[in-house]
């Protein structure tokens, strides 16, 4: 089982600033891998595929990048929206499919 | 566009089965593949299993002996059951679409349920 882990488990920011999370694999995803944003309540929201490939409908002041075991998730300049759990999935190898613990993502 | 609603009892005995269905509406059931999740309170997300329209199934090593996934083509629906749960099992549900860039790699979830709360009593 490919395990997921991401840092930091908390990430404390205002309004504005940049904001850069990481996943890392256990062993190589290549790039099948996705991230996706979860608010208090709600189904988990899907925003990068491909490790690098926006959705539909997710604004360009988000993006992912990397490739093999390490991940970047990155939120240009950060809106009151974008203040979220925040989880990647690998899906190179299964089963299973392989989340990662999460980021909080919380207003400074 | 697509939905998916998630039904079921809100509510299971201890080492009863826990059975969910999960309905699809603005598209059809027969292509893609369909996944469950879940997600014990506070905690992280955890792949269950996915069914294809064809009936053929992939489960969490973790789940595998206590966990079956159907489709009903007819219906438009597919379906969860675990059984033999434990206050373990208490979690939320989500039932989601998977999508494959190619057929080398596996899913990543793009339509998603709303999820469904399901607790296990003693």
């Amino acid at each position: 089982e490919i395990v997921m882990t991401q840092s930091p488990a908390t990430l404390s920011l205002s309004p504005g600033e940049r904001a850069t999370l990481s996943c890392r694999a256990s062993q190589s995803v290549s790039s099948s891998l996705a991230w996706y944003q979860q608010k208090p309540g709600q189904a988990p929201r899907l925003l990068i595929y491909g490790a690098s490939t926006r959705a539909t409908g997710i604004p360009a002041r988000i993006s992912g990048s990397g490739s093999g075991t390490e991940f970047t998730l990155t939120i240009s300049s950060l809106q009151s929206e974008d203040f979220a759990f925040y989880y990647c999935q690998q899906y190179h190898d299964w089963p299973p499919y392989t989340f990662g613990q999460g980021t909080k993502l919380e207003i400074k | 566009q697509v939905q998916l609603q998630e039904s079921g009892p809100g509510l299971v005995r201890s080492s009863e089965t826990l059975s969910l269905t999960c309905t699809v509406s603005g598209g059809s059931v027969s292509t893609y593949y369909w996944s469950w999740i879940r997600q014990p309170p506070g905690k992280g997300l955890e792949w269950i299993g996915y069914v294809y329209y064809t009936g053929s199934t992939f489960y969490n090593p973790s789940l595998k002996s206590r966990v079956a996934i159907l489709v009903d083509t007819s219906k438009n629906q597919f379906s969860l059951k675990l059984s033999s749960v434990t206050a373990a099992d208490t979690a939320v549900y989500y039932c989601a679409r998977g999508l494959r860039e190619n057929i080398l790699v596996g899913d990543y979830m793009d339509v998603w349920g709303k999820g469904t709360t399901v607790t296990v009593s003693s």
